[in-house]
């Protein structure tokens, strides 16, 4: 089974819907993130998270929230989807620690289109 | 702000060649990590290869190397002997110890040619 799951893997919206992208993980690590990948500009980061109760912005939090209802969950919400949200996104962990664990490890990704 | 940048957006070579693709970086740190991340068609995010900027040692992984040169800011990824898997977005990625905010270059698709 995959360490780090995203649900759904596709997903096609309408402009204004409500829509939430969920990340679980079985890896026990404390760090979570959530990017968007767009073509030519690579993966960009939209929220982190380093425990529970800490939930931190990236350089593209607009128009999206999170939760972190748990160590292992993660999920992103877009409270109004707008076209331009139509993107690859991304969970990701890492375990949290200095030295040779600071490796990022990725879901599978979603593919969301905001029509 | 630091960055990270991918010059070349598009690279072919032929199978068994090597080849290598480049990475650049901005930062007033001296303590960080570098990677190179690989993405097949699959879309699966792929770790490549890591390497810590406190190590002189360049990284290395089976056909995969890099040329981490500290002074220039420079962290390229030479791949030996091409297989036609290696076809796939490669991405150069930085990160400060202090922070623990990844930074991504916008990633050079390549290409193995039969």
């Amino acid at each position: 089974d995959a360490d780090v799951t995203q649900t759904p893997r596709n997903r096609i919206t309408k402009t204004g819907k409500r829509i939430m992208l969920e990340c679980s993980q079985t890896k026990g690590h404390d760090r979570m993130y959530w990017y968007r990948q767009d073509p030519g500009l690579g993966l960009r980061l939209i929220y982190y998270s380093f425990d529970v109760k800490d939930i931190n912005k990236g350089e593209i939090s607009d128009g999206y929230s999170v939760s972190r209802q748990a160590q292992a969950k993660f999920s992103l919400s877009l409270e109004s989807a707008i076209p331009n949200q139509t993107a690859l996104y991304f969970c990701a962990t890492t375990p949290g620690s200095g030295g040779s664990q600071e490796t990022q490890y990725f879901g599978p990704g979603t593919r969301l289109l905001v029509l | 702000a630091q960055t990270v940048t991918q010059s070349q957006p598009e690279m072919s070579v032929q199978e068994a060649e090597t080849v290598t693709l480049s990475c650049t970086y901005d930062t007033s740190e001296s303590n960080y990590y570098l990677f190179w991340y690989k993405q097949p068609p699959s879309r699966q995010m792929i770790l490549v290869i890591r390497q810590e900027a406190y190590k002189q040692q360049n990284a290395t992984e089976n056909r995969f190397s890099v040329n981490f040169q500290k002074a220039a800011k420079s962290f390229s990824l030479k791949i030996s002997d091409s297989q036609l898997g290696d076809t796939a977005m490669y991405f150069c990625a930085f990160l400060t110890s202090g922070t623990y905010k990844y930074i991504f270059g916008t990633g050079t698709r390549l290409k193995v040619l039969a």
